[in-house]
């Protein structure tokens, strides 16, 4: 059992606010992910990290940004919320392994509901 | 390269049996099943790490043919409780996970 933990788990908010979602493990993961996913579609990777002071874009562009000054904290913060970033957040981590081993596997967070109005 | 699943939904009726491909332009070292019910996260189901390796999980198996880059899911006697969006992901460069379009599946009673 994965130890992923994320705040808030739903949040409606006016835009333009400023939002963090945070997200922590308790597993001692290297990596950790976050990915947006709209209901019932496809999941795409926004941000990732392999350590402390580590981060990278991901597939999907995204305007948000992320901090790793932690191992075990990776928050993600939207300056300015707009309408079009509604959708759920979902924070991973994995282990620091080589492709072919199972140091890959992902655990995920419950998933944070983001609503802008 | 992101892989390529299907079919993109299926619907069965409890008992019956589906199978889920997953399949990749690149060689493979690895793939991963998640599966995600609605409005929760994924959940890991298994990781097939070799060619021609099958694994199971509850009545669900997965093998996996390096050869032909792909990977497929079978769920045998389904159940109620499989209904949900089912994932694979392969490993890209930086050992990232990169996850298919998912392949909904629907069980009726």
């Amino acid at each position: 059992e994965a130890d992923i933990y994320q705040t808030p788990r739903y949040l409606v908010i006016g835009t333009g606010k400023k939002i963090t979602l945070e997200c922590s493990q308790t597993m001692g993961h290297d990596k950790m992910y976050w990915y947006q996913q709209d209901p019932g579609m496809e999941l795409h990777l926004i941000h990732y990290s392999y350590g402390v002071n580590s981060t990278e874009k991901g597939d999907l562009s995204s305007e948000s940004t992320v901090s790793r000054i932690r191992t075990e904290h990776f928050p993600l913060t939207l300056e300015s919320a707009r309408p079009s970033h509604t959708s759920q957040y979902l924070c991973a981590s994995s282990a620091l392994g080589p492709a072919g081993s199972s140091g890959n596997t992902i655990y995920f967070g419950e998933g944070s509901w983001l609503t802008v109005v | 390269q992101q892989p390529v699943q299907s079919p993109q939904a299926v619907i069965l009726r409890e008992g019956e049996d589906a199978v889920i491909n997953c399949s990749s332009s690149k060689a493979l070292y690895s793939v991963h099943w998640y599966r995600q019910k609605h409005g929760e996260a994924p959940v890991f189901l298994m990781i097939l790490l070799k060619g021609g390796e099958q694994k199971g999980h509850e009545k669900i198996s997965a093998s996996f043919n390096e050869k032909k880059q792909q990977s497929s899911l079978y769920l045998t006697a389904s159940q109620l409780s499989y209904s949900g969006t089912y994932f694979c992901g392969t490993p890209t460069a930086g050992n990232m996970l990169t996850f298919g379009g998912g392949t909904r599946l629907m069980v009726k009673p």
